[in-house]
This record gives structure tokens, C-alpha cells and sequence, in this order.
């Protein structure tokens, strides 16, 4: 079974620092997508970053971008000049390639952001 | 317009009562997803259908039965609420994918969430 590892529960970071919050995985799959979701107070959850696994170019989405590992099943988000509203939980998630649709995402436990003003 | 929907987004109810929540998504996606979050903020995958064909049941208490009366909505109805069922659910959608993942965005586009609270 496929499992996310969030190591850190909380973080914690200066409004215009950068911040890297850490995820590993565990598959013996080769084909699959690596996603960072935002879960503001609002609870809505929202797409941040995408990783397809045949690429080896890290993703990267203005301030937001991501050191993706394959072998080391490593895929950090890194957050460039943090704003106030970047505080919210960051759930990494983990997804086959798969046509049955058998395969839902798995997500880490989360990691709390907090940015001190 | 939202692209999935979830209503009701509050339900405060009695132990022992039974509740629904419905789901609607405007994508046109084949695939609609169940999850709870529970108190800790953990997302567990509870059901999935495609295309209303139940394709993924989790280890999920036979209280919960969720059912899909085409593939555009995707409705959860819990029998004998427990106090262990408040959480927060949401329901998602995503297209079904196809050739390689190259052609895929893989993503799951997610409701707003339907907090639950069991008394």
C-alpha cells in the first residue's frame, strides 16, 4: 500500500522568508502524480502544485515550487517570500496513473504553516 | 458557478438520527470521491464511483451508504449517527484517466467541505 510521510506537524516562518516543508512516500509503482494541497480556515481545499513522475523537472508555480526526488521518494515544497495568507495546512498527496480509476489520492497528515508577521 | 458542490455545509444532529449529504459537480468527470477528515485533520478515502459504478469502498462502518443516481452527483446517507462520525466531509471529482499519465492532470477537485457534528 502506498503511504505519504509528513515529518512535520507545524512550521513556522517570518512573512517574506522561505520555507520548506517536507514529504516522503512509499510506492513500488513507477507511473504517478505527487500534489501539495492548501487547507485554509476556510477549509476549502486547494490545489497548490503538481508533480507528474516521468518528469524530471521539478514543478514550480510562482513562489511555489518543489524539490521532487524519485529514487529518494522525496517531494518538498519550497514556499519564496511567504505572505501572511500562505498560513493554512499543507497536505502532500500521492496519486497512481491508473485507467480504472481504482486508485484514489492517499495524503500525508499534514503540516501547519504558521507566518509571523 | 462552483464546479462541486456540497450541501449541506453544516449538519448539527442527534445520536441515533440518520443524515445525507448531497454532491454535485459541473466538470463533467467520470469520477466522484467520498473522504472524511476527522478531528486531527487526517483525509481518509471512505468511497469512490465512476461513472456510477461504486469502484472503491474503504473499510467504512455498513452505516454509511453512498449512492450515485448519475455521475454528476454523488450523495452520502449515514444510518445511526455515532459521536464518532462528526468530521468534516468532502466530496471530490476527477476526470477518468486516459493513454499516459502525460495527457492527465491526475488532480481531484474538492467541495467545500460538509462539517458534521454529532451530539
Amino acid at each position: 500500500a502506498q503511504t505519504v510521510t509528513q515529518s512535520q506537524p507545524e512550521m513556522s516562518v517570518q512573512e517574506a522568508e522561505t520555507v520548506t516543508l517536507s514529504c516522503t512516500y512509499d510506492t513500488s509503482e513507477s507511473d504517478y502524480y505527487l500534489f501539495w494541497y492548501k487547507q485554509p480556515p476556510s477549509r476549502q481545499m486547494i490545489l497548490v502544485i503538481r508533480q507528474e513522475a516521468y518528469k524530471q523537472q521539478n514543478a514550480t508555480e510562482n513562489r511555489f515550487s518543489v524539490n521532487f526526488q524519485k529514487a529518494a521518494k522525496s517531494f518538498s515544497l519550497k514556499i519564496s517570500d511567504s505572505q501572511l495568507g500562505d498560513a493554512a495546512m499543507y497536505f502532500c498527496a500521492y496519486r497512481i496513473h491508473e485507467y480504472t480509476g481504482r486508485r484514489a489520492l492517499t495524503f500525508g497528515s499534514g503540516t501547519r504553516l504558521q507566518v509571523q508577521p | 458557478d462552483t464546479a462541486v458542490s456540497q450541501t449541506p455545509k453544516y449538519l448539527v444532529t442527534q445520536m441515533g438520527n440518520d443524515k445525507s449529504i448531497k454532491c454535485e459537480q459541473n466538470l463533467g468527470h467520470d469520477t466522484m470521491y467520498w473522504y472524511k477528515q476527522d478531528s486531527k485533520k487526517f483525509l481518509k478515502i471512505m468511497f469512490s464511483y465512476n461513472n456510477k459504478e461504486l469502484i472503491i469502498n474503504e473499510t467504512v462502518p455498513n452505516r454509511f451508504s453512498p449512492k450515485s443516481p448519475d455521475k454528476a452527483h454523488l450523495n452520502l446517507h449515514i444510518n445511526s449517527l455515532e459521536l464518532g462520525d462528526s468530521a468534516v466531509y468532502f466530496c471530490a471529482s476527477s476526470p477518468r484517466d486516459r493513454g499516459t499519465s502525460a495527457l492527465n492532470t491526475g488532480e481531484l477537485f474538492f467541495g467545500e467541505g460538509s462539517r458534521l457534528t454529532v451530539l
